[in-house]
């Protein structure tokens, strides 16, 4: 399996606040990342992927990926309580997926 | 109809027994994998299978075996539960092509081993 690491947490933001989520890989073969969003005792659901170096937008969330630097980013926009979850960072590798321990994000009201 | 079924929801065993989870999809997914999750370690591959005939150890995979039934069903047996078995355990499908492959979860099973 491939190492993927996340920003340990917790992270607490203000509601409306931006909460940013940072992690990092070690395969520079990986080509997809993904992250996604799981509330306590729940499974996870895919919220984000990206491919290709940049940003890629979806609502309120942005991911941003640079491959040079084998780094991958969530940026939570305009956070809100529902917001408050655990983040999981995946790579795959041969259609298999590396997960990070996960950062947990809450949001303040 | 959940996409991904997985049985039991709980489950509480003693150390020693032999256990099966199960897990069941809808979505006419080639591949299926189990993983464990425990606190602060993330998620962690057991087993994964590409097809009916193709079964593939993960980085965490003594202590378990799985069956693939069917396309639709990929069962993980823990053939003599031991404490540290203690985990939330999730079974995950994946299909078509591409680099959008992500995973659809099941809801998982808690096995508590005592």
């Amino acid at each position: 399996q491939k190492e993927v690491e996340q920003n340990s947490g917790p992270l607490s933001v203000p509601e409306g606040a931006i909460a940013s989520l940072n992690c990092t890989y070690s395969d520079r073969g990986s080509q997809s990342f993904f992250w996604y969003r799981q509330y306590s005792g729940k499974s996870p659901e895919l919220i984000m992927f990206i491919y290709s170096n940049g940003d890629k937008e979806d609502g309120r969330f942005t991911a941003q990926l640079n491959k040079a630097s084998q780094y991958v980013s969530l940026l939570i926009r305009d956070s809100q309580p529902s917001d408050s979850a655990t983040y999981l960072c995946a790579v795959d590798g041969d259609y298999k997926l590396s997960f990070g321990a996960g950062t947990t994000v809450t949001v303040r009201a | 109809d959940a996409d991904v079924t997985q049985t039991p929801r709980n489950r509480i065993t003693k150390t020693g027994k032999r256990i099966m989870l199960e897990c069941s999809q809808t979505k006419g997914h080639d591949r299926m994998y189990w993983y464990r999750q425990d606190p602060g370690l993330g998620l962690r591959l057991i087993y994964y299978s590409f097809d009916v005939k193709d079964i593939n150890k993960g980085e965490i995979s003594d202590g378990y075996s799985v069956s693939r039934q069917a396309q639709a069903k990929f069962s993980l047996s823990l053939e003599s539960a031991i404490p540290n078995q203690t985990a939330l355990y999730f079974c995950a499908t994946s299909g078509g092509g591409g680099s959008n492959y992500g995973y659809t979860f099941g809801s998982g099973t808690r096995l508590t081993v005592v």
